[in-house]
């Protein structure tokens, strides 16, 4: 089956700062990746997610990109701010139509005032 | 999206006894998921609730010991049966609205559990 890894584990940026989570899969037949923040206490929410048919996708201050040929797909923050404190969860999607999700092992991210 | 609640949102419970964990969605949804998170870790699916038929499980997980229903799209039920502290967990329900592919995958609160 598919497996996600997910790097670092745990990062800490200064406010204003920029903030990169790298998750690698092992199935090249994956086809949809969603990026979720879990604040402390708090349900998993999709902040973003991309497609295999794109590379890159922008909403705000939040990216995802992604390398078919690599396996591997990043998530940037940029102007990093105290409330982006949380964990969050790469997650790949081996089954079109399927939806299951394989989630990575999580980046606990801290922004630092 | 779909809104998503669970009942009941934790417990604490003997081990021996079982637990049935509900989960409502405001809307028809062609899929539902039952996940677990234990303390500090990622999110492990257990099983695809499908309607009207018996669960797809994942590998590690059985049926004798998480028993899952889904009698609308809707509804769906998890039961922990025969709880050992293992079991300590939060166990969240998903739901899909599409089904097409690359579908957005709501989370309900979760369900936290403690097994003494």
């Amino acid at each position: 089956g598919e497996n996600v890894e997910q790097h670092p584990s745990t990062l800490s940026v200064q406010e204003g700062d920029s903030a990169v989570i790298k998750c690698t899969y092992s199935d090249s037949a994956s086809n949809y990746f969603p990026w979720y923040k879990q604040e402390l206490g708090k349900r998993p929410q999709l902040i973003i997610d991309i497609r295999s048919n794109v590379g890159e996708k922008k909403d705000q201050r939040i990216a995802v990109t992604l390398n078919k040929t690599a396996k591997h797909f990043s998530l940037h923050i940029t102007e990093t701010q105290p409330e982006d404190s949380a964990v969050y969860f790469c997650a790949a999607s081996i089954d079109f139509g399927n939806e299951k999700l394989t989630f990575g092992t999580g980046t606990r991210l801290t922004i630092i005032p | 999206s779909a809104v998503i609640s669970q009942k009941p949102s934790r417990d604490i419970c003997q081990r021996g006894t079982s637990l049935t964990i509900q989960c409502q969605v405001d809307s028809q949804v062609t899929m539902m998921f039952w996940y677990r998170q234990q303390p500090g870790q990622s999110l492990t699916l257990i099983a695809t609730a499908n309607q009207g038929s018996e669960a797809t499980y994942e590998s590690g997980f059985v049926i004798d010991k998480f028993p899952i229903s889904r009698p609308n799209l809707t509804f769906s039920t998890l039961t922990v049966s025969n709880m050992s502290p293992e079991d300590s967990s939060i166990y969240l329900c998903s739901a899909v609205r599409g089904g097409g592919g690359g579908e957005t995958q709501y989370f309900g609160p979760g369900t936290r559990l403690l097994v003494l």
